[in-house]
């Protein structure tokens, strides 16, 4: 199935600090899901990305679609302690029933 | 408000235990799945099943077998525990009615295989 590759794995910043991380496929993606998983704890949706250049923001948080639906980016401006975490990219599989994680850019934000 | 439950939280099995995972989900969805996740590989879909006795293998089926009786409930079996399979197993569940197949997942069930 549709595989993405996340950069960077891992993350360490100051509070107040900006974050981003980045999503990619060697294919064209139909749609791309953005996961969030607090340390202990399971994934949690945030956002699904449709078309080509969309831009969706919630809060601090800025998802990007890329013109050519290869690429996602999420950025997250000065974050906070509550932003700490593992942030996963999904696509769909072949199946179109399951997903495929991308393995995700654990965030650590020091205060 | 949307829950997916577990059977266990912790579970200790030894090698070659047979070992019953259950997953419960209430908001009539009709494709669960289960995944085991660890340190630096990320999630991986064992099986995924998108209605009641239907079932897929996922990614990494090796070694596991998956039982849907009823719509709401997903097992997944481990015939013969081995300690490779020592891992958090995360269950999910979705649905396609709202256009999209947000999957809602479980607190997971952190299993050691001694």
């Amino acid at each position: 199935g549709q595989q993405v590759m996340q950069i960077p794995q891992y993350q360490h910043v100051q509070e107040g600090e900006d974050f981003t991380t980045y999503c990619n496929s060697s294919t064209t993606l139909s749609n791309i899901q953005w996961y969030k998983q607090r340390p202990g704890g399971h994934p949690v949706f945030l956002i699904q990305l449709v078309k080509s250049g969309e831009v969706k923001k919630q809060k601090r948080l800025t998802f990007q679609f890329g013109e050519a639906k290869k690429n996602s980016s999420l950025h997250i401006t000065a974050t906070q302690t509550t932003d700490v975490g593992t942030y996963f990219c999904v696509v769909a599989s072949n199946s179109g029933y399951a997903l495929n994680f991308g393995k995700g850019t654990s965030l650590l934000v020091t205060p | 408000d949307v829950k997916v439950t577990q059977s266990s939280r912790y579970l200790v099995k030894r090698t070659g235990e047979k070992v019953f995972l259950e997953c419960v989900q209430d908001m009539d969805h009709e494709n669960m799945f289960w995944y085991r996740q660890d340190p630096g590989l990320g999630l991986r879909l064992i099986y995924f099943s998108y209605d009641v006795k239907m079932k897929e293998k996922g990614d990494i089926p090796e070694g596991y077998s998956v039982s849907r009786e009823k719509k709401e409930r997903f097992s997944l079996i481990l015939e013969s525990a081995s300690t490779n399979q020592t891992s958090m197993y995360l269950c999910a569940s979705s649905s396609w009615r709202r256009g999209y197949n947000e999957q809602f997942f479980g607190p997971g069930t952190r299993l050691t295989v001694l």
